[in-house]
């Protein structure tokens, strides 16, 4: 596996309250990804990164942030979160952009 | 239209048969194409790239890209029970654009 950690794996949280995701590279990739993916919609790119502090909007970026303070972490921020963002999230990296996406193991995320 | 489609499935296939997953895309432009495998519960796994036309081989699997016809395909040969998983096709228009990613297809193969 290439070396991406995501951080929390599951996580059951209230509607309204704010949620942060993690991701974590070792492998010093430039580019990182947020996705989510929900049954008949495929992965839907959230946001993402081309190096730190440089970040751009994806298909589905409503209601979500995103920091990258250094190269290895890349964090997706839920402001308020709302039933609708009940998904699995996924954190990607590449060398080039948008070409050989690797992905992490991927969070639960349920929002009640 | 979607911009990237492919049949739901679930296909099933038995054990060493030749196992045919299609894609089609909306954007003529598109440039690089991708196949990711997802076994259930885990993330997907780039297994194949293709960006010309024609065949591109890696052991069992062989990508097909036809742009004129918008479509592009896996074959699976000798297909093992442990290529059961769901079969995402990624699409590329240029360099700076976003992956695009279908909805997948479940391919189940029989032992």
């Amino acid at each position: 596996d290439a070396g991406i950690t995501q951080s929390p794996r599951h996580k059951v949280t209230e509607t309204g309250t704010p949620v942060t995701l993690r991701c974590h590279q070792t492998e010093n990739h430039r580019y990182m990804y947020w996705y989510r993916q929900d049954p008949g919609h495929g992965l839907r790119l959230i946001h993402y990164s081309y190096g730190v502090k440089d970040t751009d909007k994806g298909e589905v970026s409503d209601g979500y942030s995103v920091s990258r303070s250094k190269t290895e972490d890349f964090l997706l921020t839920l402001e308020s979160a709302t039933s609708s963002q009940t998904s699995v999230y996924f954190c990607a990296i590449s060398e080039e952009q948008h070409l050989r996406e690797y992905f992490g193991p991927g969070t639960r995320l349920t929002v009640t | 239209q979607k911009e990237v489609e492919q049949n739901s499935g679930p296909l099933s296939v038995p054990e060493g048969a030749i196992a045919s997953l299609n894609c089609t895309y909306s954007d003529r432009g598109s440039q690089s194409f991708f196949w990711y495998r997802q076994y259930s519960g885990k993330s997907p796994e780039l297994i194949m790239s293709i960006y010309s036309n024609g065949d591109k081989e890696d052991g069992r699997f062989t990508a097909q890209l036809n742009k004129a016809s918008q479509y592009v395909s896996l074959l699976i040969r000798d297909s093992q029970p442990s290529d059961s998983a769901t079969y995402l096709c990624a699409v590329k228009k240029t360099s700076y654009d976003k992956v695009i990613f279908g909805p997948g297809t479940s391919l189940s193969v029989i032992p």
